[in-house]
């Protein structure tokens, strides 16, 4: 099993719709979790963080944080064009190394 | 500096050449890590610096790899007698202190052997 898991995609997802990306991780000691957006042929970026179960918005995005269900996900209000990229989510294991998933590639539709 | 700083951002190499890759981390960053992306591939860790030590190195792929970081800042990725498999584009990333606070990484090393 592996430590961090994304669906691969691509999601497609209609111009002004919400994309809802999942991300499920296996080490219960688990404390910060990361989204991470990579634009075609770009290094990745930091768009998120959450450390608390629950929400927590920064404008068009909002993550998703449940330590219970081991899962993180991310949604994306209002998708753009410009949305269109990999996104990576990933988990610091309880010995405090950060694991990345392999990423789930958004296609946004105009 | 202002990110994480890389070089060269390309490099074409022939096969059994050495070659060597740098990251200039965050000002004040002291943790310092090297991942490896093959084409359409996810991230593949290779080493982490804490200060100018290496507690992790698990990921290094063979005794060909190796790194060094001096000053506590600038670390350099170095690759002995390259292979074609040694293709891929190499991320430089620092955050503060430990992991726990994410990453910042800067833009790549695309390296081709040819």
């Amino acid at each position: 099993q592996k430590e961090v898991e994304q669906n691969s995609g691509p999601l497609s997802v209609p111009e002004g719709a919400i994309a809802s990306l999942n991300c499920t991780y296996s080490d219960r000691g688990s404390q910060s979790f990361f989204w991470y957006r990579q634009y075609s042929g770009k290094s990745p970026e930091l768009i998120m963080f959450i450390y608390s179960n629950g929400d927590k918005e920064d404008g068009r995005f909002t993550a998703q944080l449940n330590k219970a269900s081991q899962y993180v996900s991310l949604l994306i209000r209002d998708s753009q064009p410009s949305d269109s990229a990999t996104y990576l989510c990933a988990v610091t294991n309880s010995w405090g190394k950060l694991q990345f998933g392999a990423g789930t590639q958004v296609v946004v539709t105009p | 500096g202002a990110g994480v700083s890389q070089s060269p951002s390309n490099k074409v190499t022939e096969k059994g050449k050495d070659v060597e890759l740098r990251c200039d981390p965050i000002s004040g960053h002291t943790a310092l890590y090297w991942y490896r992306q093959s084409l359409g591939q996810g991230l593949e860790f290779l080493i982490y610096f804490q200060g100018n030590s290496a507690p992790d190195k698990s990921g290094l792929p063979s005794d060909r790899f190796s790194a060094e970081r001096t000053g506590g800042s600038v670390s350099t990725l170095t690759i002995q007698r390259t292979q074609q498999e040694d293709s891929a584009v190499y991320l430089c990333a620092s955050s503060l202190a430990g992991e726990e606070y994410g990453y910042t990484f800067g833009s790549g090393t695309r390296l081709t052997v040819v």
